[in-house]
């Protein structure tokens, strides 16, 4: 596609609840990044995907927080039994090779109630 | 483990004001340095970036960055804002080692003034 997209673009879920975020990569792009954004907050780096290395998972706040890349192309970042705390926006982003420039997503914005 | 600081995070400048926003970073190897800006209700947009060669490097809307490597600064600047420039504006690095995540600082929220 023309841009990196991510869905929902909105979420409302109870606590409690699991949530599925999708992120699909600027096409032939090999690197796929997640990041979180909280209100008045800079990004924090969850997680890095990388051609068919192992993922770097370092950024995941808690065993809550994972994510998959299938096929080396579309990323779903999964928040298990969701906390108000998890409230933020779930921003994806791409680039065409490692240390390459990346592109971002409109972000997926989480409400936790 | 690599950090990015940026000191100032919030700016508030009159039109026509200069600007520099300070952006250090921890790690002493290679590095790809980046500027981003977020408009209000925007995504995240790439402003410049430096891989390598010469240590002044120019972006979009009159934005320009210069790489120090013996302070471990990239501080970006703009001679004269503009009303327009009102943003949320986050140095990043990638650095070498294990892996190429990028890591961004914390923000710098500029208001400008018309």
């Amino acid at each position: 596609g023309a841009g990196v997209s991510q869905s929902p673009s909105n979420k409302v879920t109870e606590k409690g609840k699991d949530v599925e975020l999708r992120c699909d990569p600027i096409s032939g792009h090999t690197a796929l990044y997640w990041y979180r954004q909280s209100l008045g907050q800079g990004l924090e780096f969850l997680i890095y995907f990388q051609g068919n290395s192992a993922p770097d998972k370092s950024g995941l706040p808690s065993d809550r927080f994972s994510a998959e890349r299938t096929g080396g192309s579309v990323s779903t970042l999964t928040i298990q039994r969701t906390q108000q705390e998890d409230s933020a926006v779930y921003l994806c982003a791409s680039s065409l090779y490692n240390r390459g420039t990346i592109y971002f997503g409109e972000g997926s914005w989480l409400t936790v109630v | 483990a690599q950090s990015v600081s940026q000191h100032n995070h919030h700016v508030i400048l009159s039109e026509a004001a200069s600007l520099e926003l300070g952006c250090n970073y921890s790690y002493g190897g290679t590095v790809n340095l980046f500027w981003y800006v977020q408009y209000p209700g925007q995504h995240l947009q790439l402003l410049l970036k430096y891989f390598s060669g010469d240590p002044l490097v120019k972006g979009i809307k009159g934005f320009e960055a210069e790489f120090i490597k013996s302070k471990f600064s990239f501080n970006l600047r703009k001679p004269s804002v503009q009303w327009s420039d009102t943003a949320e504006y986050f140095c990043a690095v990638i650095s070498g080692g294990n892996t190429d995540k990028l890591i961004f600082g914390t923000g710098t929220r500029l208001q400008v003034f018309p």
